[in-house]
This record gives C-alpha cells, sequence and structure tokens, in this order.
C-alpha cells in the first residue's frame, strides 16, 4: 500500500507552547488529507479535512484557531497545536487519499502528543 | 447521520479458534466499507476495502464479506501475531471516514 509518513512519532511540550505535526505522503500525491485525534481505547475522531491549496474544513467542536492545519502541497500537511494546554494531549494521526474518487485511505504512525 | 458499531468491543480467543468480528452501519450512500489493524501506539494499518453487498475479500487468515448492513471480519485458525485492535470504517456521501470503536482482539497460545 500506499506510504504516509508523520513526524514527529512523539512529543513532550510545556503548557502554552505550539507543537507542529507533519504529514507527508511518501509515494503518491494526496489532494486531501484528515486529521484524527484519538484518546486511549477509542476509536478515531475526525478533527478536519484538509485539500491541497484550500483552507481546512473542520469538524464541529475543533477549535480552528487552537488546530491550525496547513496544506501546502501535495505531499504535506501539518497540524500546529497552538497553546498547548495538557488537556490537548492524545494521539494525532494523519491520512492520505490517493485521489478524489473512492480509494482506500493510508494512515501515517500517529504522534503522542503529552503537554505538561 | 453516518455511523458505526462494533462487536465484541473486546474478543479472546485460544490459538486455532476461529472467530467473527462484527460491524453493522448505518450511512447515506455507501461508497466504501474498510477495514482497519491497529496496533497499540500505532497508525491503522489498511486491511480490506469493499464496496457492494455480496462482495468478499481474503489475506492470510483474514476474510472481510459485506451485506447492506453489516460487514464480517473472520479469523480462521488465528495466531498470538493476530492480536491488535480491528477497526472498520465508511465511507458515504458524506466524503468522511468514520469509524467504529473497535474490537480488540487477544490470541492466547
Amino acid at each position: 500500500g500506499a506510504v504516509v509518513s508523520q513526524h514527529p512519532s512523539r512529543v513532550i511540550c510545556k503548557s502554552g507552547t505550539s507543537v507542529k505535526i507533519e504529514c507527508r505522503s511518501l509515494d503518491f500525491q494526496a489532494t486531501t488529507m484528515f486529521w484524527y485525534r484519538q484518546f486511549p481505547k477509542q476509536s478515531l475522531m475526525l478533527m478536519a479535512t484538509s485539500n491541497e491549496g484550500s483552507k481546512a474544513t473542520y469538524e464541529q467542536g475543533v477549535e480552528k484557531d487552537k488546530f491550525l492545519i496547513n496544506h501546502a502541497s501535495l505531499t504535506l500537511s501539518t497540524l500546529t497545536v497552538t497553546s498547548a494546554h495538557p488537556e490537548d494531549s492524545s494521539f494525532y494521526i494523519c491520512s492520505a487519499r490517493l485521489g478524489r474518487g473512492l480509494t482506500e485511505a493510508f494512515f501515517g504512525q500517529g504522534t503522542r502528543l503529552t503537554v505538561v | 447521520e453516518d455511523q458505526v458499531t462494533q462487536s465484541p468491543e473486546a474478543l479472546r480467543l485460544q490459538e486455532g479458534e476461529s472467530s467473527s468480528l462484527n460491524c453493522s452501519y448505518t450511512v447515506s450512500g455507501l461508497r466504501g466499507l474498510f477495514w482497519y489493524r491497529q496496533d497499540p501506539g500505532k497508525g491503522p494499518e489498511f486491511l480490506f476495502t469493499l464496496y457492494s453487498a455480496g462482495e468478499e475479500k481474503e489475506k492470510e487468515r483474514l476474510k472481510a464479506t459485506l451485506t447492506k448492513k453489516e460487514s464480517f471480519l473472520h479469523i480462521t485458525a488465528p495466531k498470538p501475531e493476530d492480536s491488535a485492535t480491528y477497526l472498520c470504517a465508511v465511507f458515504g456521501n458524506t466524503g468522511k471516514l468514520i469509524f467504529g470503536q473497535g474490537t480488540t482482539l487477544q490470541v492466547k497460545p
């Protein structure tokens, strides 16, 4: 399957600082990328959908100003958690689709964010 | 609203003991149903896509089937390395991939 690389895999930051997570599609161009959040022993909750060259579409309840998403190219999307607080600690996962039609979504390895 | 419910929440099997995982769904215009495997601390790993009722797909000890209301993931003669959380997701007219809660499978030697 296609490869999606997410970096970093783990990050610890202090409250009030910002953290950037990168998601790259290594062997294909991803017109659409998705960002999910996963709490322990729970399923993946969609945060936002990111289309290359346009603004991200956020799910209800997700703060746009806190979770900044940029999809600058067909192979890179970034999620920046701004002014992080301990409640933002979670497992963040990105996903990329091969094209606009019905295709499989491939996932990155995930990023474990801990805010202290 | 698209919805996915998986059962059971957790499943313990002895090595070699076959079983099935269930994924019930309601979706506006099913365009695809996906099965993923997730190991602790890692992102989901793609297993199968099913597009229409009656479709079946196999990979090693796993077989996925689809009806108009549910999908099953059959595990034949499982091994300890099959232990993981199995996630079901649907893709419909909303254009979003909606996940179920997952079934955590533990296979004991």
